[in-house]
């Protein structure tokens, strides 16, 4: 199986910070990494696709990058709205696996 | 707009059976594949099962493989998820989600406990 090792498992950080959240695959596998923001109490909402494209609706502040078997979200100028629970997904090869999550929190 | 509502969760006692419906709307149901995905109560999301678009192929993750079927009927654009064999462990709210995972239902708590 797949591990995909998610960090930090929680972060805080100020209003207009940059915050960036990585996942660490433990194979290849490609560009098949979605991110995913999870409200409490909702279900989880795309964020970014094929490791580094924006999902429809979704401000311009969140982007994705990949560094190898390394994936990347970053958020620039952080807002209120955008405190949460982070996970990715690598949708390679079965059993599909999600990362462990990073709560992000308004210092 | 893409739709996907869950249903038929609720409490059930260990080692009974429960049967999980999603009505899909807003897109051709059959041509997508489709899957099921749990959160048990504060944990992390955990993909459960997947089929194709016309239900030749289907996915399990090893906990569930033999109690859990994945199967749909494209004429009424709803996904099942029949779970047989219940444990406590399998208490979480199962979200239906297209099999690209972009798009998620709002989720149906199941309850498994004496």
């Amino acid at each position: 199986d797949i591990q995909m090792t998610q960090s930090p498992a929680s972060l805080s950080a100020s209003l207009e910070e940059i915050v960036t959240i990585t996942c660490q695959a433990s194979q290849d596998i490609g560009n098949y990494l979605s991110w995913y923001q999870q409200k409490p109490g909702k279900s989880p909402q795309l964020l970014i696709h094929s490791a580094t494209s924006l999902a429809d609706g979704v401000p311009s502040r969140f982007s994705g990058s990949r560094s190898g078997t390394q994936y990347s979200l970053k958020i620039n100028r952080l807002q209120v709205e955008d405190t949460g629970i982070y996970y990715c997904l690598q949708h390679y090869s079965a059993p599909w696996t999600f990362g462990g999550g990073t709560k992000l929190e308004l210092k | 707009e893409v739709q996907l509502v869950e249903s038929g969760g609720g409490l059930v006692q260990p080692g009974r059976s429960m049967k999980l419906s999603c009505a899909a709307s807003g897109f051709t149901f059959s041509n997508y594949g489709m899957a099921w995905v749990r959160q048990a109560p504060t944990k992390g999301l955990e993909w459960v099962a997947t089929i194709s678009y016309d239900g030749s192929s289907t996915y399990y993750r090893d906990s569930v493989k033999g109690r859990f079927t994945i199967s749909r009927d494209n004429a009424k654009s709803t996904l099942y998820l029949q779970m047989n064999s219940l444990r406590s462990e399998d208490t979480a709210t199962y979200y239906c989600t297209s099999a690209s995972f972009a798009y998620w239902g709002q989720g149906t708590l199941v309850t498994v406990s004496s």
